[in-house]
């Protein structure tokens, strides 16, 4: 079955530049979506489609994926982006979730 | 307002059985498939499986296939989760999530999602 990896832990300060990274065979030949969620809340859907963000997604959140690996930004970090982050990909109808990736704002 | 509305915690022990229900609103139920993820303690997101509620046809991950059954009831906008024999490794958070886009396909993300309902199982 198709698996996605993400590394347990980034840790970023505040302004600067977050990378989240998910990797996997081949996935850049299929879409990515990434969610955040924080404790005790449900996830949020902040990139569909690679790069896409739906409306409310500030735009200091973006995506992209080539090769094997799709990648989040978040630039200029808000402590407020502290959080779990989850790539999501969809393989001959089965849905695949990386393990998360916890995102410290130091 | 579009919205999943899950039912409440439960509390079981091993070998009983659970039915839980994701409560669709806002939108026409039957337009888009429904999935079903689990969280483990401390873990990430798994999908478990989804369900068309239109002609109920299902596709369960390997993971859980045979462990769990998705059903749906379109008259009332409602899907469910069920277990016929709870083990002490099923506790954990259930989620029921919308995809943004109809029909299923290579770019399925989840745009709406429930609050979640938190399943302990306990001798």
């Amino acid at each position: 079955s198709y698996e996605v990896t993400q590394p347990p832990s980034v840790s970023v300060s505040p302004g600067q530049t977050a990378s989240i990274t998910c990797s996997g065979d081949r996935l850049g030949d299929k879409y990515t979506s990434w969610y955040q969620q924080k404790p005790g809340q449900s996830p949020i859907l902040i990139i569909y489609e690679d790069k896409k963000r739906p409306s409310g997604i500030p735009e200091r959140f973006s995506g992209s994926n080539s090769g094997n690996t799709a990648t989040l930004t978040i630039s200029g970090t808000q402590a407020m982006d502290e959080a779990d982050y989850s790539c999501q990909a969809w393989d001959n109808s089965f849905v695949v979730f990386g393990g998360g990736t916890k995102l410290t704002v130091l | 307002e579009v919205q999943l509305v899950q039912s409440g915690a439960e509390v079981k022990k091993p070998g009983e059985s659970l039915k839980i229900s994701c409560q669709a609103s806002g939108y026409s139920f039957t337009n888009y498939w429904i999935s079903w993820v689990r969280q483990m303690p401390g873990k990430g997101l798994e999908w478990m499986g989804a369900i068309d509620p239109s002609d109920s046809y299902d596709r369960y991950s390997p993971s859980f296939e045979g462990h769990v059954t998705i059903s749906a009831d379109k008259s009332i906008s409602t899907a469910y989760l069920q277990w016929s024999s709870l083990k002490a490794s099923d506790t954990a958070i259930y989620y029921c999530a919308r995809p943004l886009v109809s029909p299923r396909g290579p770019s399925e993300a989840f745009h709406i999602w429930g609050q979640g309902t938190v399943v302990t199982i306990s001798s």
